[in-house]
């Protein structure tokens, strides 16, 4: 079993939608990573969050330690959200970050 | 600030060639890793440093090697370059501690 499971695989959405994201983790943690990566693109962290609910533009994660579960959602979808979002938590090492496989969203105009 | 810059972007290697990815950041950061990327398996832990001069393996090092001179700089090297080697690399570098992470543009590697 993956140390972290992200649901779902793939989504594909109307513009407008709002959207939810989700990662399970299976391992003890200090603090969990959402991310962003574009088609053919970077990748860029959206947010690092220990607890709580973070909120930036349209996109909030919420995390839930107790039950090592953490969600992004975006309200109003948009086209320009198309990518892949990838839930990353830090291992036994600080530095070292166990990775989800990604979930791939397509947002349709 | 550049943030981490990977060189080059494209390669493409015949079966036993051997390079060097490149790695920079410049923002001092202590702890910085390599990834490889492969459709369906999500990043894995290709090698990391948490300082100059003191490297560890992560997930998956075999057929690579580092090394870390200097805080900048980490460079990844393909001793003999095999077709499973063929994946996309990111160079990544954060502070101490649970800290944001940054990645750079990344590495696409075809290895023939």
């Amino acid at each position: 079993k993956n140390e972290v499971e992200q649901s779902p695989q793939n989504l594909t959405a109307q513009e407008g939608e709002f959207i939810t994201i989700n990662c399970s983790y299976s391992v003890g943690i200090s603090a969990l990573h959402w991310l962003q990566q574009h088609p053919g693109g970077g990748i860029v962290s959206l947010f690092m969050l220990s607890s709580g609910k973070k909120k930036h533009g349209r996109l909030i994660a919420t995390i839930n330690i107790q039950e090592k579960h953490s969600s992004l959602h975006i309200t109003a979808s948009h086209p320009r959200d198309s990518a892949v979002y990838i839930c990353a938590v830090f291992g036994r090492s600080q530095g070292n970050l166990i990775f989800g496989k990604g979930t791939k969203l397509s947002v349709k105009p | 600030n550049a943030g981490v810059t990977q060189t080059p972007k494209f390669q493409v290697l015949k079966t036993g060639q051997s390079m060097t990815l490149q790695c920079a950041q410049d923002m001092n950061h202590e702890y910085m890793s390599w990834y490889r990327q492969d459709p369906g398996m999500g990043l894995r832990l290709i090698h990391y440093s948490v300082g100059a001069g003191i490297t560890d393996q992560g997930e998956v090092p075999n057929g690579y090697n580092v090394s870390r001179s200097t805080t900048e700089d980490f460079p990844l090297r393909l001793l003999s370059a095999a077709p499973s080697q063929t994946s996309v690399y990111f160079c990544a570098s954060k502070g101490g501690g649970y800290n944001e992470q940054f990645f750079g543009p990344g590495t696409r590697l075809t290895v023939l």
